[in-house]
């Protein structure tokens, strides 16, 4: 079974501008999580989505925004880039709570 | 306020036991949990214990909860060299909203030398 896939791999963007990163869940999980991680830390909560609906917040500004489509799938967008959003964005699903599957993330470089 | 916390580093010999420790903050937590990371991959789930149990345990993994003392610890018997990792410590609780959130910890970054 195919696990967590993310895309893309790998972005380079400039201030100001704006991306959207997908993430498609292991079948049969229908909770998403996204997470921001700066080199040298832990990941850091976004969102949580299940069943469509937006369950979890994490400390992020309004720039960021996610949604999860009927077939689970989940977009990130992030507008008007800062410097400061240059990390690897994972993304996670998950049956319940007893733990989640990451994806390989998404490096995103804002020059 | 919810903060997990670890140690930076951890170095031990092949076939001896490796001990990383984390603290959380927030009584309320529900699950813990213990991930891995390899260079440049993703994370992967190694094994998580329920707020209302002590201990569990997974082949050459061992988990314990002290409640009390708000401290998680993972135990690693006969540390092999594929074991250098970095290795983070998550607690996961519901809000007051009823939001879920997951907090992550640092990292402990494991060596293994042969």
């Amino acid at each position: 079974d195919a696990g967590v896939t993310q895309s893309p791999t790998h972005l380079i963007k400039t201030r100001g501008q704006h991306v959207t990163l997908r993430c498609s869940p292991i079948s049969g999980h229908k909770s998403v999580s996204w997470y921001q991680q700066v080199l040298g830390q832990g990941p850091q909560f976004i969102f949580q989505y299940y069943e469509k609906e937006e369950r979890g917040r994490g400390n992020f500004p309004d720039r960021f925004s996610a949604r999860q489509f009927p077939n689970y799938s989940s977009e990130l967008n992030v507008n008007a880039l800062l410097l400061g959003d240059s990390a690897l964005y994972l993304c996670a699903s998950s049956l319940g709570l007893d733990g989640e599957y990451f994806g390989p993330g998404t490096r995103l470089t804002v020059l | 306020g919810e903060d997990v916390e670890q140690s930076l580093f951890l170095s031990v010999r092949e076939g001896d036991s490796s001990v990383i420790n984390c603290t959380y903050t927030d009584s309320s937590s529900t699950y813990l949990y213990w991930y891995k990371q390899e260079p440049g991959a993703g994370l992967q789930l190694l094994t998580y214990i329920f707020s209302n149990m002590d201990m569990k345990q997974d082949q050459r993994l061992t988990v314990l909860l002290n409640k009390k003392d708000k401290h998680l610890s993972l135990r690693i018997a006969d540390t092999q060299t594929g074991d250098s990792a970095i290795y983070f410590c998550a607690e996961s609780r519901i809000d007051s909203g009823g939001y879920q959130k997951v907090t992550f910890g640092t990292g402990t970054k494991l060596q293994v030398i042969p």
